[in-house]
């Protein structure tokens, strides 16, 4: 099974704040990645797919970057309403995995 | 507009069985893979189980191989999940959740859109 390794677990940053989630693939999963964002009491809402295209509708301070084991997910201007969990996914072949999450507060 | 309902949580003993449906409306139902995605109390998103569109492609988490089953009625929009044998640790909210394409390379594509999901709890 593919192992996805996030990182930070948690961070804090204020808005305006650059920020960015790591995604550590244990084999090569090419772009099958796509990331996800989460709020209390919500369902999850795709935000990038093939690791770097992003979902219409989703505001472009979000992208996302990488290839093969190291992903990237960045906010380059944090707003309020991005206070979430994010997951990323790996789609290379089953069983599916998700990272274990990352958890963004607003300062 | 694109939707997806989930129905048939409950609270179920250890053992038992349950079947949760989703009713997607909105798009091409057949043309597209669909999937369940649970989540623990508490937890992160765990993947369940997928189904191709033409419903002959299925697959499992090794945790719910053997005792869940995946189907989809094309004909009535409507994706399933047949639950035997559960377990104290099947309990979540679980989700339907429709793939971004059909076929083997669907994953490319992500998924695309979440049902708000339907309760399970295994308790006696």
């Amino acid at each position: 099974d593919i192992q996805l390794t996030q990182s930070p677990s948690f961070l804090s940053a204020s808005v305006g704040d650059r920020v960015t989630i790591t995604c550590r693939a244990s084999q090569d999963i090419s772009s099958y990645l796509a990331w996800y964002q989460q709020k209390p009491g919500k369902a999850p809402k795709l935000l990038i797919y093939a690791a770097s295209t992003l979902q219409s509708g989703v505001p472009s301070r979000f992208s996302g970057s990488g290839s093969g084991t190291e992903f990237t997910l960045t906010i380059s201007s944090l707003q309020p309403e991005d206070s979430a969990a994010y997951y990323c996914q790996q789609l290379r072949s089953y069983p599916l995995t998700f990272g274990g999450g990352t958890k963004v507060e607003i300062k | 507009e694109v939707q997806l309902l989930e129905s048939g949580g409950n609270l179920v003993q250890p053992g038992g069985s349950l079947r949760l449906s989703c009713a997607a409306s909105g798009f091409t139902f057949s043309s597209f893979a669909m999937n369940w995605v649970r989540q623990a109390p508490g937890k992160g998103l765990e993947w369940v189980s997928s189904v191709l569109g033409g419903g002959s492609g299925t697959y499992y988490a090794d945790s719910v191989k053997g005792r869940f089953t995946i189907s989809r009625d094309n004909s009535k929009n409507t994706l399933y999940l047949h639950m035997n044998s559960l377990r104290a640790e099947d309990t979540a909210v679980y989700h339907c959740v429709k793939g971004g394409a059909d076929g083997n390379g669907w994953g490319a594509y992500g998924m695309d859109v979440w049902g708000q999901g339907t309760a399970v709890t295994v308790s006696s």
